[in-house]
């Protein structure tokens, strides 16, 4: 079974900053990690997502993630928040010889202006 | 394309009412399964199914069936409903197993 684990339920960054949302994972078979976000009343928003390869990955909207191996992450970034960039955010994984995804609590992203 | 529409968006329902919540996708896709997501818990998976035919439990399978008759359609129906029922329910679906999943825009659930 594969478990994920955002840290911090609640971030706020001020606008121009550094958004970093963490989050770890444990599977039994190599993982294929995703972070998705939920702008309010709407559905679920591939931001990015690891499968093989290259272990930095780039997204929409400017946020990357890295896949650490060692350290069984995969935290999501940003170097300057926008506005726009309030949502709430889900760390997601599935193995890969499987279909289903678990889904991290998620963490919800204020930016003050 | 559509994408993935889920009807209804809202409902309200009394406890020991039975009901279908409608998935559709136009991407013909393959992979398709229902979430349920509630405050601090993130979404977890209620059923899912790998094509018509087939279908399989998630994780909080209890009080739901559903059934792939079709590619398109994948409806998730609530036996009775219990208040623990209400949540927000999602459907998405991908067209391989490790793919990107599309989800819909969500049905908001409440049971009295």
């Amino acid at each position: 079974a594969q478990s994920v684990t955002q840290l911090g339920s609640h971030v706020s960054v001020s606008e121009g900053a550094l958004v970093l949302l963490r989050c770890n994972y444990s599977s039994s078979v190599p993982p294929y990690l995703f972070w998705y976000v939920q702008y309010p009343n709407q559905g679920l928003q591939l931001l990015l997502k690891y499968t093989t390869g290259a272990t930095l990955v780039k997204g929409i909207n400017g946020f990357e993630a890295e896949f650490k191996k060692s350290e069984t992450s995969f935290h999501l970034t940003k170097p300057s928040a926008h506005m726009s960039d309030a949502a709430e955010y889900f760390c997601a994984v599935s193995r890969s010889n499987d279909y289903k995804l678990s889904f991290g609590a998620g963490t919800t992203v204020t930016v003050r202006a | 394309n559509a994408g993935v529409t889920q009807t209804p968006k809202f409902q309200v329902l009394k406890t020991g009412q039975s009901m279908t919540l409608q998935c559709a996708q136009d991407m013909n896709h393959e992979y398709m399964s229902w979430y349920r997501q509630d405050p601090g818990m993130g979404l977890r998976l209620i059923h899912y199914s790998v094509g018509a035919g087939i279908t399989d439990q998630g994780e909080v399978p209890n009080g739901y069936n559903v059934s792939r008759s079709t590619t398109e359609d994948f409806p998730l129906r609530l036996l009775s409903a219990a208040p623990s029922q209400t949540s927000v329910y999602f459907c998405a679906s991908s067209y391989e197993r490790t793919d990107t999943q599309y989800f819909g825009p969500g049905t908001r659930l409440t049971v009295l």
